[in-house]
């Protein structure tokens, strides 16, 4: 079964509007990270947001939030106020406690945003 | 500037030549480790490590070495590169290996084994 699921394959949003982006995950721990990273088309893998699953507040990093559900399990992406620098590949991903996991981070297949001016 | 750095950041080789690519962190982390990325099956892991001198295998470690001799450094080798290494590689690293320390890349080296 997939660990992390993101649903919307591409989307496209105004400029100047806010987004959002899906990310379930599965998990027995109880303990574990959650994170988006932003990929633009240079190839560079960028750090975004990090929640844990013990967080009771959403995170907030600038125009990026993470709307986190852990009932539902379901950790979405809010951009606000899409800026054309903001057209990417965005990932979401787990990391899980213990060394049997190799301490890895845990991708989703991703989700491409196409900013529209 | 806080940074992981990999070299090189293209490479073109042929097959069974021996090549590294390198890694190194300026910023004291514990934890390293190698993805590689390709369409359709996304980012595996192939090496991680814990701290000096410890390393482990990760999802896809076959045809590849690493070592950590420092912790700043740790470069990933090909002994034998074969066509179904050419990839897009990352090394990250994190502060420790901890599930709430987050990941940080490099800028990736994109491979071609012809």
């Amino acid at each position: 079964a997939q660990k992390i699921t993101q649903t919307q394959p591409g989307m496209f949003v105004q400029e100047k509007e806010a987004v959002t982006l899906d990310c379930t995950y599965d998990t027995s721990d109880q303990s574990y990270g959650l994170f988006w990273y932003k990929q633009p088309s240079s190839g560079e893998m960028i750090f975004l947001i990090y929640q844990g699953s013990y967080d009771e507040q959403n995170a907030t990093e600038g125009r990026y939030s993470l709307n986190f559900q852990k009932a539902r399990k379901s950790a979405n992406l809010v951009i606000s106020a899409s800026q054309l620098g903001d057209s990417a590949m965005y990932f979401c991903a787990m990391r899980e406690g213990g060394k049997a996991a190799g301490n890895k981070l845990t991708f989703g297949g991703g989700t491409r945003v196409l900013v529209k001016p | 500037e806080a940074q992981v750095t990999q070299n090189p950041r293209y490479l073109i080789t042929v097959t069974g030549k021996k090549l590294t690519v390198t890694c190194s962190q300026n910023m004291n982390h514990e934890y390293m480790s190698w993805y590689r990325q390709d369409p359709g099956l996304g980012l595996r892991q192939i090496y991680y490590s814990m701290n000096v001198e410890v390393t482990d295998k990760g999802d896809v470690p076959e045809g590849y070495k690493v070592s950590r001799k420092e912790k700043r450094n740790f470069p990933l080798i090909l002994e034998s590169p074969s066509p179904n290494q050419t990839s897009l590689y990352f090394c990250a690293s994190s502060l420790t290996g901890r599930q709430n320390s987050p990941l940080h890349f490099g800028n990736g080296t994109r491979l071609t084994v012809t």
